[in-house]
């Protein structure tokens, strides 16, 4: 089955800018979402089909996908930005949907 | 306003079964996808199952096929996941989301209901 790996934690001070990426095989092939939770809520959808936000998502949110890392950037990153970040794709394979184990993003 | 309400979420008896539902409204129900995703406590996502608009295509992850249903009824904008033989790890956060544009296939999840709790224990 298809794997989707993320490192477990990065850290960023604020103003900075965040790279957290999403390795998968040839994943450069696939379209990848991103989705960011805060504890206690629900996720919400941050970048889809590698690199388009949704209405209301701040341009500091970015993506870009190639080869075997698809990468979520985050500019001059605050403290608001706080969270656990997912990838996620869809394995036609398999006729799965897969998620990355999550990355929780600490604002130094 | 797209909205997307769980509920049926409970304590159950390892081997037992629950039906969770998900209420849909703000949006064209029937021209969509919803997926049910989870979360074990402290742990992170994991795709459950999806459901096309006319219930043609179903979709569910390893780990709960043969165990889980999905179905959907497009007259009530309500979208159910039965679940039987349950076990501990089943524990979890379930969560309904609506796909952002897939017709047969999931895409991405761009409005997410809050979730029921679902706890499997004795």
């Amino acid at each position: 089955s298809y794997v989707l790996t993320q490192p477990p934690s990065v850290s960023v001070a604020p103003g900075k800018t965040a790279r957290l990426t999403c390795g998968g095989n040839n994943i450069g092939s696939k379209s990848v979402h991103w989705s960011q939770q805060k504890p206690g809520q629900a996720p919400i959808l941050i970048i889809y089909y590698n690199g388009d936000r949704p209405s209301g998502i701040p341009v500091r949110f970015s993506g870009s996908n190639s080869g075997n890392t698809a990468t979520l950037t985050i500019s001059r990153v605050e403290a608001g930005d706080e969270a656990d970040y997912y990838c996620q794709v869809w394995d036609s394979s398999s006729d799965h949907v897969v998620f990355g184990g999550g990355t929780k993003l600490t604002v130094l | 306003e797209v909205q997307l309400v769980e509920s049926g979420g409970g304590l159950v008896r390892p081997g037992g079964s629950l039906r969770i539902s998900c209420a849909a409204s703000g949006f064209t129900f029937t021209s969509y996808i919803i997926n049910w995703v989870r979360q074990a406590p402290g742990k992170g996502l994991e795709w459950v199952s999806s459901i096309s608009s006319g219930s043609r295509s179903i979709y569910y992850a390893d780990s709960v096929k043969g165990r889980f249903t999905v179905s959907r009824d497009n007259t009530e904008n309500s979208v159910f996941l039965q679940m039987s033989s349950l076990r501990a790890e089943d524990t979890a956060v379930y969560y309904c989301a609506r796909d952002l544009g897939g017709v047969t296939e999931p895409f991405a999840f761009d409005h997410w209901g809050q979730g029921t709790l679902v706890t499997v224990s004795s």
